[in-house]
């Protein structure tokens, strides 16, 4: 999982609470992605952020939020507007967005569950 | 539309016997060709990638796969399966939308069961 680390590994939320995933990489990485990861559908794009201050939707950004403050650093906070947010949460890097040929690099994960 | 496909939920190998992953997709413009590894409750490792050139992509773990434009596939190749080699694998094709935006689109996933 080479330089990026999530956090929690595993976190559990209650209705109606938002909840904010660590993502950190020290690969000096332009690019950031979240992906969202549900049995069977493969891994869907919710953010991504080519650099420092600015970041895009995904495909399924509704009731996610993100920034990019720090190159290393693109926290995804899960908000009570998440109808069904219990998933496995990968986020990912890469050089540079534009470049490409260029493979992502991904993290660990978090697995997210409601109760 | 821009899509990967993976027609095979599971793989089944013995060990020792070699192993194929298919993978087709559908793209505009140059395809640009990823296979990912998953362990359970890990994320994806990078195998190998097809960029232009050789038809056929060398990897990691003795991996390699064959991209064949006609048939825009992507197969993922071994030619001796081991155990360990057991994982979920993700096929993806990095697809250009309009105004630059380009994203990795991503196969469902097959399961490889590799076994003794």
């Amino acid at each position: 999982d080479g330089g990026i680390t999530q956090s929690p590994k595993y976190l559990f939320r209650k209705e109606g609470q938002n909840v904010t995933l660590s993502c950190e990489q020290n690969l000096n990485h332009d690019a950031m992605y979240w992906y969202r990861q549900d049995p069977g559908q493969g891994l869907r794009l919710i953010y991504y952020s080519q650099i420092v201050n600015d970041f895009q939707k995904g495909d399924i950004a509704e009731g996610y939020s993100v920034s990019r403050e720090k190159k290393e650093s693109f926290p995804l906070t899960v908000t009570s507007a998440q109808k069904n947010p219990t998933a496995f949460y990968l986020c990912a890097s890469s050089i540079q967005a534009g470049v490409l040929f260029n493979e992502q690099f991904f993290g660990p994960g978090t697995r997210l569950t409601v109760l | 539309a821009q899509s990967v496909a993976q027609p095979e939920d599971q793989v089944n190998v013995a060990e020792g016997n070699p192993l194929t992953v298919k993978c087709t997709y559908s793209v505009s413009g140059n395809p640009y060709l990823f296979w990912y590894v998953q362990y359970p409750n890990r994320g994806l490792q990078f195998l190998l990638k097809y960029i232009t050139g050789d038809n056929l992509v060398k990897g990691s773990y003795g991996f390699e796969a064959e991209f064949n434009k006609s048939q825009t596939s992507f197969h993922l190749k071994k030619p001796s399966a081991l155990v360990s080699d057991s994982a979920l694998y993700f096929c993806a094709v990095r697809a250009l939308f309009s105004g630059g935006y380009n994203k990795l689109i991503f196969g469902a996933g097959t399961r490889l069961a590799v076994h003794p």
